[in-house]
């Protein structure tokens, strides 16, 4: 069964720091897709990076990045010069054709100034 | 354009209430979702339509009815809930490519209802 693991359930970061979420997964599946999507107070879950799991290079949006391990099922979430306004749940999820999306269950990060 | 709507954005309802929540999506999106989420915990999925029919009915109670009357609309229609059932409700929606519910969802902000 498909799994997903978010080890951390608290972590809080100054302004400027950088952070690291981490996540680990398990599926019997050799395509997939991995998300992570963050969820401010204000409640709508946003979408912060995406990674195919045939794609060898990890995936980059601005301060955001991972570290996709495929043999080590590791999908860890780095969070470059942490800023106000990232104050947010973040959810780990891994997508695989034909079934439901499987959320880990979150880790709040908490940053201050 | 990755926005979905959702209206109301509050609810509060009596248990012999019968009201509905409505979600829209102009992306041309041919997957939809209803999701509960209760606070600090990821969301549940309840349904799934796609090219509007239902193709994931994860045992929700038959109080929740979900329709999706096109391929930009879907609303789930609630009757006789319980207190228990006073969670965010969250809509997405996602392309179907080849078939598969692999690519990424989009969600709205959410309805939150409070059953009495």
């Amino acid at each position: 069964a498909q799994t997903v693991t978010q080890s951390q359930p608290e972590m809080s970061v100054q302004e400027a720091e950088t952070v690291t979420l981490s996540c680990t997964y398990d599926t019997s599946e050799n395509n997939y897709y991995l998300f992570w999507y963050k969820q401010p107070p204000s409640r709508q879950m946003i979408l912060v990076i995406r990674q195919e799991a045939y794609k060898q290079q990890n995936a980059t949006e601005n301060r955001f990045s991972v570290n996709f391990q495929k043999a080590a099922k590791s999908f860890s979430l780095k969070i470059s010069d942490s800023q106000l306004g990232d104050t947010a749940m973040y959810f780990c999820a891994l997508g695989e054709a034909g079934t439901a999306l499987i959320f880990g269950k979150g880790t709040t990060l908490s940053v201050s100034s | 354009d990755t926005e979905v709507t959702q209206t109301p954005k509050h609810l509060v309802m009596g248990m012999t209430n019968k009201k509905s929540l409505k979600c829209e999506q102009h992306m041309g999106h041919r997957a939809m979702y209803w999701y509960k989420q209760k606070a600090k915990k990821p969301p549940e999925l309840m349904f799934v339509y796609s090219y509007e029919k239902l193709s994931i009915n994860e045992s929700v109670p038959s109080r929740f009815s979900p329709e999706c009357p096109n391929s930009s609309l879907l609303n789930l229609h609630l009757h006789a809930l319980q207190p228990e059932d006073s969670a965010l409700y969250l809509c997405a929606s996602s392309q179907f490519s080849g078939g598969a519910l692999t690519d990424t969802q989009y969600f709205g902000p959410g309805t939150r209802l409070t059953v009495l």
